[in-house]
């Protein structure tokens, strides 16, 4: 069965520092999501992809976050430089063909800022 | 409340017992979507329930969804150990290309 792949599993990186966290989409969809979960609290929207352009980010998605679609089938996340509160879990996940359908979430990497 | 506020935010049953999980939101939306999270891991989707339709049902899995009262439920018939999960209700506001997360109910199944 299809999945989003999702690497690394774990990442601990120093305050300040660049992280890319990279998801493999399901082939075939179109659209594509970064969400993340702060250990115990609720799973937060942070961008949406399509047609190789953002179509939605939230207020967290600030100037220190970036997303690309280098080569038609990696989708990553960049975080420019790195504070204690980026400390999460975050979530790759993609929808199909039509928007607003069923999304399915990677497993997650988790980011931990020292 | 918060956009996608599920409660109770923890429940405990047996197993064998019917499991209900409610949710309210705030604004009008394309859809509600439900998501079991095991500890740890990633979020699987359940059903999808659009904002024209009143009930849904997905094996053991029965949706419903008022829009007037922008409140929906998970019921889980006949329920498993391996049910025990969180449970995430999910809302695409109209007009929007995200989903909007409540805080999620905490279900524990006990043999």
């Amino acid at each position: 069965e299809p999945e989003v792949t999702q690497t690394p599993s774990h990442q601990v990186t120093q305050m300040g520092q660049e992280v890319i966290l990279r998801c493999v989409p399901i082939s075939n969809h179109l659209y594509f999501y970064w969400y993340r979960q702060i250990l115990g609290q609720k799973v937060e929207f942070l961008v949406s992809f399509y047609n190789n352009e953002i179509s939605e980010k939230s207020e967290i998605f600030d100037d220190q976050f970036s997303v690309e679609r280098p080569d038609g089938s990696n989708f990553t996340l960049k975080i420019r430089s790195t504070k204690l509160e980026d400390s999460a879990m975050y979530f790759c996940a993609s929808g199909g063909t039509l928007m607003n359908t069923e999304a399915f979430f990677g497993q997650g990497t988790r980011l931990t800022v020292v | 409340s918060q956009q996608g506020e599920e409660d109770p935010q923890a429940l405990s049953i047996q197993e064998g017992e019917n499991a209900t999980m409610n949710c309210s939101y705030k604004t009008s939306i394309n859809n509600l979507q439900w998501y079991r999270q095991n500890s740890g891991r990633g979020l699987v989707h359940l059903i999808l329930i659009r904002s024209n339709e009143r009930e849904k049902h997905s094996g053991r899995l029965r949706v419903t969804l008022d829009t007037s009262k922008k409140s929906s439920s998970l019921l889980i018939t006949a329920s498993r150990a391996a049910d025990t999960a969180s449970y995430f209700c999910a809302t695409v506001p109209s007009g929007a290309q995200k989903l909007v997360f409540g805080q999620g109910t905490r279900l524990t199944i006990n043999p």
